[in-house]
């Protein structure tokens, strides 16, 4: 079956533009989790979706915010971007119940520039 | 805020060679994941670990859970080049699917 994809691999913006990543999670899986990784602080929770409804959120500014749809994909945006942002953005898919493994998706690199 | 800490960092080792990687954790959880990442590769998922003493093994590589020491151990059993990676523990907590990672070993396997 299909794995988690995400769009697009690699991007490069300008700091201060804002942008959209997506993510298709397993078919028949509810819940999309958002992750960020970098060098220097490793891998960082964002927030999960379940059935279109934010459950969970992470220490992250406002600036990040996401949402799904009802064929459980799910968008990640980031607006007024710094150049800290500048990091691989990973996305998990399950089923939603709690305790059951996550699959992650090839993230999406973004270079701030 | 849940703290996870991995040790070692990095770990290089020779093939055939045992070793073992620690995940400490900070609060209560029953809920314990381990992945591999490869180089420029996403997440590959290893093991799940619900319960206190749960064990899980697949192929060289081990993983257990002491919720009460809140400790999590993978053990690799004769290690060999293909293992090179590195190694992260995560913890569940809240209602969600929520993970804290721990910082990651990068393992290396030296022929």
């Amino acid at each position: 079956k299909a794995g988690v994809t995400q769009t697009p691999r690699y991007l490069i913006k300008t700091r201060g533009q804002q942008v959209t990543l997506s993510c298709s999670p397993i078919s028949g899986h509810r819940s999309v989790s958002w992750y960020q990784q970098t060098p220097g602080q490793g891998l960082q929770f964002l927030f999960e979706y379940f059935s279109e409804t934010q459950r969970n959120k992470g220490n992250f500014p406002g600036r990040f915010s996401g949402r799904q749809f009802s064929n459980s994909r799910s968008e990640m945006n980031v607006s007024t971007l710094e150049l800290g942002d500048s990091a691989l953005y990973l996305c998990a898919s399950s089923s939603g119940v709690v305790g059951l493994e996550a699959f992650f998706g090839q993230g999406t690199r973004l270079t701030v520039v | 805020e849940l703290k996870v800490e991995q040790n070692p960092l990095f770990l290089s080792m020779q093939e055939g060679k045992n070793y073992t990687i620690y995940c400490n954790y900070s609060t209560t959880s029953d809920r314990l994941y381990w992945y591999r990442q490869d180089p420029g590769k996403s997440l590959e998922s290893l093991f799940v670990l619900l319960s206190n003493g749960a064990v899980k093994q697949e192929g060289r590589l081990m993983a257990s859970l002491d919720t009460k020491a809140r400790l999590s151990t993978l053990h690799i059993t004769a290690a060999v080049h293909d293992l090179s990676a590195t190694y992260f523990c995560a913890v569940g907590s809240g209602t969600g699917n929520q993970f804290y990672f721990g910082t990651g070993t990068s393992l290396t396997v030296i022929p």
